[in-house]
This record gives structure tokens, C-alpha cells and sequence, in this order.
């Protein structure tokens, strides 16, 4: 167990809805990483959050937008649900950010939120 | 452009058949190189950090080497439990991890 959870687990969304993916850290850490990992694939980064800020975003349209709160939890926010929005939907925190921030420390997954967009 | 390659994509083995899976890298500047273990429907489980090309880690059955231009986790008499996907991973631009799109072992009893 890392010590990251995510909810919901499981959602089935209609397109063009919106969604909203919640995730708390592991005490003590400040940053969390939003990924996106479709069947098959490697996870995609989608952005990062240091201490409230946005520290980095991947290859992905604004209607993929996220928050995080004093307490270090998260939120993944989209907009205008797409089919090709179905993945598996991770969140990992770590006790720095990475690279920009100097440390290079291991990011800790939680157990994803699958989506199905219909 | 930052790039992570896996081989195989699949791999069957017999229970205690002995193997390695490759992580291939292009980076400017290596800054850790990650493995992960994920089973079906899960989010993926930390393994190893490599940080320098010689480093090795070792965890049960599982031992990670590194070069200068990939790294091998070698799996010694796997179990069927030891059956995931094994994922590599390295902190590229700014800050996000770029990961390879995994190997898929299966280890038959």
C-alpha cells in the first residue's frame, strides 16, 4: 500500500459530460502527477502539482484541467468527455517535484480511477 | 526527444525459466531510471531507482542493472505470481515521467 487513494475506482460517463477524479497524496508529500494510460500502454503524463501550482503539463487539451488543495489532495478535472477519454487514470505523488525541482525522488502510484466514456 | 523503449512487448515463461527484459533510453542527462510493476487494473508498484550506470538493485527474485543507454531487470526462477506488466520509467523535461509501454510477462506454472 503506498498511501495514495483515488475515487471513485470505477465511472461510466456519457460524451460530452464532465468528470471529476479525486486523489490524496501520501502524507508528507507535496507534489502529485496526474497520467492518463489507455489499454496496453504506458501511462502519459497530463500535468503536476507542486505546493498549489501547476508545475508541468503534458501533450493534452485544456479541457483536461486540475486543482490542489492546502491539504496536498488533487483533482483531475474534464470537460467534454471523449470516447478516446477511456483509460485508466493515475495519480502519483512524490515528496518534491521532480527534475524542476531538484529531486528526483520515486513518484507512488494509487490504484487508478477507470473511466469509460459512451 | 526524451524516449523510453521496452522489450519484449510479451513474454511467456515456464515457472524457474530464467530471463531479462530490456529498457532501452534517450535522454539528455539521466536523472534516475524508475521500474514499476503493475498488475491488471491497478496503478503501478515502485521497484527500483537506478541512478548510475553500474548501479544493480535487488529485490527477491527481481535484479536491476544499468548502462549508459538501457537497463535489464533480470528475473531469476519467476513464479507465476511474479506474472505483471513491467514498466521503466525516467524524469524527462521539467517534470513529468516518460515511460516505455511495458512488457507483459506471463509465467506459467
Amino acid at each position: 500500500e503506498t498511501g495514495v487513494t483515488q475515487s471513485p475506482t470505477h465511472l461510466i460517463k456519457t460524451r460530452g459530460q464532465q468528470v471529476t477524479l479525486r486523489c490524496s497524496s501520501q502524507s508528507g508529500h507535496n507534489t502529485v502527477s496526474w497520467y492518463q494510460q489507455a489499454l496496453g500502454q504506458g501511462p502519459q503524463f497530463i500535468f503536476q502539482y507542486y505546493r498549489e501550482e501547476e508545475n508541468g503539463r503534458g501533450n493534452f487539451p485544456p479541457r483536461f484541467s486540475g486543482l490542489q488543495f492546502p491539504n496536498y489532495s488533487s483533482e483531475l478535472n474534464v470537460n467534454a468527455l471523449e470516447l478516446d477519454d477511456s483509460a485508466l487514470y493515475l495519480c502519483a505523488s512524490s515528496p518534491a517535484g521532480l527534475a524542476g525541482r531538484g529531486n528526483t525522488g520515486e513518484a507512488f502510484f494509487g490504484q487508478g480511477t477507470r473511466l469509460t466514456v459512451v | 526527444e526524451d524516449q523510453v523503449t521496452q522489450s519484449p512487448e510479451a513474454l511467456r515463461l515456464q515457472e524457474g525459466e530464467s530471463s531479462s527484459l530490456n529498457c532501452s533510453y534517450t535522454v539528455s542527462g539521466l536523472r534516475g531510471l524508475f521500474w514499476y510493476r503493475q498488475d491488471p487494473g491497478k496503478g503501478p508498484e515502485f521497484l527500483f531507482t537506478l541512478y548510475s550506470a553500474g548501479e544493480e538493485k535487488e529485490k527477491e527474485r527481481l535484479k536491476a542493472t544499468l548502462t549508459k543507454k538501457e537497463s535489464f531487470l533480470h528475473i531469476t526462477a519467476p513464479k507465476p505470481e511474479d506474472s505483471a506488466t513491467y514498466l521503466c520509467a525516467i524524469p524527462t523535461s521539467g517534470s513529468r515521467l516518460t515511460f516505455g509501454e511495458g512488457t507483459q510477462l506471463t509465467v506459467n506454472p
